[in-house]
């Protein structure tokens, strides 16, 4: 059975560097029929996708935040990394990984989120 | 990229049957036939319930189903449940290998 599960600081002041890893079990993060996302919902508000990387290190961004984003891959880890920079209160969200499916656009498993706060 | 629009808020009783709107533009739901619908319960993780518009994925039950009408698709509940009772959210791919998520609907079951 697929599992992701994230981790990373629930912490982060203003203007620094949210950094979070997903760790994927139970399958491998090199198969060529997906991508690997990274999902944000502020407390009490809808879903954001921020991106998504292949296997390969190819990587697709949300246009709104591409300034701020990187994602990056660790296949000999199996893990996913999420890199958002500056941030403010308005960054404070859970933030899930999913795996992103290459040919229909969907997100079929998920992580169970973590809780990233940006306060001083 | 603005999100997809869907209400707010929708509500039915058990036994009835709901619809929930997902409205885009013609660079997003109304130009690829890749709109996925997820629910999710209070502080739980998204659960994919439909993808390309109207395919279900294994084990998610045949009251859900999916479709399209221009820019616009939408989510039928049909014989409401309790445990239907959830936020649901629409996702479309928008070109350029970006994606576009709605701002979610909260369905109560009276």
């Amino acid at each position: 059975q697929l599992q992701l599960q994230e981790s990373g600081p629930g912490l982060v002041k203003p203007s620094e560097t949210l950094s979070l890893t997903c760790t994927v079990s139970g399958g491998s993060i090199s198969s060529t029929s997906y991508y690997w996302g990274w999902i944000r919902q502020p407390p009490g508000k809808g879903l954001e996708w921020i991106g998504s990387i292949y296997y390969s290190g190819s990587t697709y961004y949300n246009p709104s935040l591409k300034s701020r984003v990187a994602i990056s891959v660790d296949t000999s880890k199996n893990q996913i990394s999420l890199r958002l920079s500056s941030v403010t209160a308005a960054d404070t969200a859970v933030y899930y990984c999913a795996r992103h499916r290459v040919a229909t656009e969907n997100f079929d498993y998920w992580g169970q989120g973590t809780l990233v706060t940006v306060s001083s | 990229q603005s999100a997809l629009t869907q209400p707010a808020s929708v509500s039915g009783s058990p036994g009835q049957s709901i619809t929930i709107s997902c409205t885009g533009t013609s660079s997003n739901v109304g130009s690829y036939n890749l709109v996925s619908w997820y629910q999710q319960h209070p502080r739980k993780a998204p659960k994919l319930m439909i993808y390309e518009g109207s395919k279900r994925p294994s084990g998610v039950s045949n009251r859900f189903s999916g479709s399209k009408s221009g820019n616009t698709a939408s989510l039928t509940i049909s014989g409401l449940q309790a445990e239907d009772e959830a936020d649901y959210y629409c996702c479309s791919y928008a070109g350029s290998s970006t994606l576009v998520f709605g701002g979610g609907t909260k369905l109560t079951v009276l």
